[in-house]
């Protein structure tokens, strides 16, 4: 069964701080993987894209990498701002079909405090 | 920013009612998706459109129906709103090209019933 899990679930940092989500997934046959930013009552906005071949990215202060061979995601936020507390959302997309069918992970709530 | 807009954002309605949530975007972009999203949990496909006067049902069965009379009109339309239907929903395009499963996200619709 295609799945996308992330790990933690929330997370609370003080603003300066870094951090790092995970994303496992078990989507076959693999397209590419995204992370998302859903900022509360809006919708997701997309931070950086990977395809197999390339095993980092990064976007500002966001760093995603990639491990094709564990099928693993990481998405790394550096000196963390205030306006960084969203839920981070590991999407990963399959060349199965014509739809390019999506795989949407449950996120990463992560608040950023003063 | 992308182009991509949904009305209402808030909608409060009793039971028994019928809605049409709108999305429009203005990227001329031939697919279209509805998405149902619930507090923490992952967006779930239930309507996407590969063009003009194409439907197709998605992932999670939904009451809800769809039409695409327009490339930039893809509204959403519950005959009979009932409790159960509380959710957030988004409304994504997507076009063609290198990034073309690239989604891009409306701000969502958020329905209570009553």
């Amino acid at each position: 069964k295609n799945q996308v899990e992330q790990s933690p679930q929330s997370l609370i940092i003080l603003e300066g701080k870094n951090c790092t989500l995970q994303c496992n997934y078990t989507v076959s046959p693999f397209s590419n993987l995204r992370w998302y930013k859903q900022d509360t009552g809006r919708g997701p906005v997309s931070l950086t894209i990977m395809t197999f071949s390339e095993n980092t990215k990064s976007n500002g202060r966001y760093t995603a990498t990639l491990d094709a061979d564990t099928k693993q995601s990481s998405l790394h936020i550096t000196a963390s701002q205030l306006s960084d507390s969203a839920s981070y959302i590991c999407v990963v997309s399959d060349r199965g079909s014509t739809l390019g069918r999506l795989y949407f992970g449950r996120g990463t709530q992560l608040t950023v405090w003063p | 920013e992308a182009d991509i807009y949904q009305t209402p954002r808030y909608l409060v309605i009793g039971t028994g009612k019928k809605i049409t949530l709108e999305c429009s975007q203005t990227m001329g972009h031939d697919k279209m998706y509805w998405y149902q999203q619930d507090p923490g949990m992952e967006l779930h496909l239930i309507h996407y459109s590969y063009g003009v006067n194409s439907t197709e049902k998605g992932d999670l069965s939904s009451e809800s129906t769809v039409s695409r009379i327009r490339t930039e009109h893809f509204p959403l339309t519950l005959e009979s709103a009932r409790p159960s239907h509380t959710s957030q929903y988004l409304c994504a395009s997507s076009g063609t090209g290198v990034r073309a499963d690239t989604q891009y996200f409306g701000p969502g619709t958020r329905l209570t019933v009553l």
